[in-house]
């Protein structure tokens, strides 16, 4: 595709509930992150993944989170027995392989509501 | 360790004036910088990057920064203002020796040109 896709856009939940969350990276682009927006936080790098390698799980706030990456694309984002403070714009960016100063594109989000 | 400030929450510029958005970041090593622009409901867009070589750097939308390693610093500038370009701004560094992968963002800047 033309650019980073997610689905879906909004997502609504009660508390307690697992949301999974879903990534398309462009086409080409082996590298892959999370990050999560939210107010007064900013920009919060949750996890990377790089080709083949074991992905960088060291930004992910709890063991409540977690995430995959199938056939070197598509990701997904899981979040189990979601609390409030998991509310967020939730970011999904890839870039070119690895290099520092490879430029990451992102995706338009999806916004989770935990109530 | 890592870490960008934007001073300014927001920026106010009439349009057809000159813009700047201010970032300073504090890295161990040399610096990847990068700034990125989001409009509303919408994921970040690459706009610059600043790797190596001549310290100003020109991106997307008559956009430029200049890398100025003295005052650890990689202002955003436009010579000429547009409403379209009222926005949330934000700058990122990454350390070229940190094995990291993540980008580390500033908090961002509300850009807000009025007519």
């Amino acid at each position: 595709g033309a650019g980073v896709s997610q689905s879906p856009s909004n997502k609504v939940t009660e508390k307690g509930k697992d949301v999974e969350l879903r990534c398309d990276p462009i086409s080409g682009h082996t590298a892959l992150y999370w990050y999560r927006q939210s107010l007064g936080q900013g920009l919060e790098f949750l996890i990377y993944f790089q080709g083949n390698s074991a992905p960088d799980k060291s930004g992910l706030p709890s063991d409540r989170f977690s995430a995959e990456r199938t056939g070197g694309s598509v990701s997904t984002l899981t979040i189990q027995r979601t609390q409030q403070e998991d509310s967020a714009v939730y970011l999904c960016a890839s870039s070119l392989e690895w290099a520092g100063g490879n430029e990451q594109f992102f995706g338009p989000g999806t916004r989770l509501t935990v109530l | 360790a890592q870490s960008v400030a934007q001073p300014e929450d927001q920026v106010n510029v009439a349009e057809g004036n000159p813009l700047t958005v201010k970032c300073t970041y504090s890295v161990s090593g040399n610096p990847y910088l990068f700034w990125y622009v989001q409009y509303p409901n919408r994921g970040l867009q690459f706009l610059l990057k600043y790797i190596t070589g001549d310290n100003l750097v020109k991106g997307s939308y008559g956009f430029e920064a200049e890398f100025n390693k003295s005052q650890t610093s990689f202002h955003l500038k436009k010579p000429s203002a547009l409403v379209s370009d009222s926005a949330l701004y934000f700058c990122a560094v990454r350390d070229m020796g940190n094995s990291g992968y993540a980008l580390n963002f500033g908090k961002g800047t509300s850009l807000l040109v009025t007519p």
